[in-house]
């Protein structure tokens, strides 16, 4: 049973455009909201996160849009650089409930990025 | 470099050997995590520690697994009597507790290691 869902596996977009990655959940219980940037032999690098009292929070290019309501979040890249294609994982944890991530993040499986020049 | 260190990168092994794996956190970091990552998936959380104690496992994380973090600093992960289905990518990532508190949630954020790739033949 998949906890965090990111149902596409790929994204192609031009660059300069936006990408817009999404991504959902089933536990209600998880109130803490991340995003990690894969490269190839690389560890997962962290972008970008959001706790469940926030619907928005922002980093330069990126952005992040959460909606308790719909169990639903996505990353905004604008404008989408070459170097954003990567692999963008979304990632979620239970701080209240666990004392502090003590059980760990759930990840989803990843949604491959490619900006097209 | 002051980021999380993994090593070996590459563990090449015949089936029913074992295996150690070595990581170091980020040094004022106090929580260290080890995740499994296979083939099209995203990481599983194996097991986690504050300061020197294991504080949870994962269901994943079998008897063939041990995990230590003797002084609260490097940790290493064990997998004896190795199987094909142990090849994987090992992750470690380290954070600094700050409480479980939502406003203070920056402190939580996970560092991974660039992973150890053990190979089971």
């Amino acid at each position: 049973d998949q906890q965090v869902k990111q149902n596409s596996p790929s994204l192609s977009v031009q660059e300069g455009r936006i990408s817009i990655l999404n991504c959902d959940y089933t536990n209600s219980m998880f109130d803490y909201f991340l995003w990690y940037k894969k490269y190839p032999a690389e560890g997962p690098t962290f972008l970008i996160s959001i706790s469940s009292i926030k619907d928005k929070n922002e980093d330069g290019r990126f952005t992040v849009f959460l909606n308790k309501s719909a169990k639903h979040l996505s990353l905004h890249i604008v404008p989408s650089q070459p170097g954003d294609s990567a692999v963008y994982f979304c990632a979620a944890s239970r701080e209240l409930y666990s004392g502090g991530g003590a059980d760990g993040l759930t990840f989803g499986k990843g949604t491959h990025l490619i900006i097209q020049p | 470099d002051t980021g999380v260190s993994q090593d070996p990168r590459h563990k090449i092994t015949k089936r029913g050997q074992n295996v150690t794996f070595r990581c170091d956190p980020i040094s004022e970091h106090n929580r260290l995590y080890w995740y499994r990552q296979t083939l099209g998936q995203g990481p599983e959380f194996l097991t986690y520690f504050q300061n020197e104690a294991q504080l949870e496992k994962s269901r994943l994380l079998s008897d063939r697994f041990s995990a230590e973090r003797p002084k609260g600093s490097f940790s290493t992960l064990e997998i004896q009597r190795t199987e094909q289905g142990d090849s994987a990518m090992y992750l470690c990532a380290s954070s600094l507790a700050s409480g479980g508190q939502l406003l203070d949630l920056a402190k939580n954020i996970q560092y991974f290691g660039a992973g150890t790739r053990l190979s089971v033949l």
